[in-house]
């Protein structure tokens, strides 16, 4: 089945700089990933999706960019601020037109000092 | 628009009991995943419904069990609870099942079983 590997586990930035998580994936039919950041004592929270047939995207300081070819994808944060300290979570969705199942990273402690 | 409930928040048992958890998806999303969080497996998937069908399960053992009903609503249940199942219970709706479609989480039911 689909695996999902996520790196570093921890990053810690000046506020400010940029902040790049990535992620591989194994099946190379999945076709949609999504990145979600959880607060503490609350849901992952959708942030950017990038589908399989798009190779970036961005949406204001955040952007993610899919290599289908080496099977990884990338969240990009620029100018990060503290409000950006959270959990970081890639997620697949492995091939299937009827499911909604996620395959998920194990997390990217983003920590943004003052 | 309000956003994923779950509820209870939080739930003390004690190991052998069983336990009901409540989500109710954003009004007009027909599609709910659930979903474990542990800190040593990460988010992992329980089981997804639409249209009051099981679509998709993951490998937990048949304690876990789940249902949908006509508004929607899900609920799951863990029947013999056991130490390990300790973990936070997170239900994510979406519009339906197929790819693409985006998964917004609740906040969770914490569990704890002593």
């Amino acid at each position: 089945g689909e695996n999902v590997e996520q790196h570093p586990s921890t990053l810690s930035v000046q506020e400010g700089d940029s902040a790049v998580i990535k992620c591989t994936y194994s099946d190379s039919a999945s076709n949609y990933f999504p990145w979600y950041k959880q607060e503490l004592g609350k849901g992952p929270q959708l942030i950017i999706d990038i589908r399989s047939n798009v190779g970036e995207k961005k949406d204001q300081r955040i952007a993610v960019t899919l290599n289908k070819t080496a099977k990884h994808f990338s969240l990009h944060i620029t100018e990060t601020q503290p409000e950006d300290s959270a959990v970081y979570f890639c997620a697949a969705r492995p091939p299937g037109s009827n499911t909604g199942k996620l395959i998920f990273g194990q997390g990217t402690t983003l920590q943004v000092k003052p | 628009k309000a956003g994923v409930t779950q509820t209870p928040r939080y739930l003390i048992k004690t190991r052998g009991q069983q336990v009901t958890l409540s989500c109710s998806p954003i009004s007009g999303h027909r599609s709910v995943s659930w979903y474990q969080q542990t800190p040593g497996q990460g988010l992992q998937f329980l089981f997804e419904y639409f249209s009051e069908t099981q679509r998709n399960k993951g490998n937990f053992p048949g304690r876990f069990s789940g249902r949908q009903f006509s508004n929607s609503r899900s609920e799951m249940n863990v029947s013999t609870l056991e130490l390990g199942d300790s973990a936070l219970y997170l239900c994510a709706s979406s519009l339906a099942p197929t790819g693409g479609n985006e998964q917004f989480f609740g906040p969770g039911t914490r569990l704890t079983v002593l």
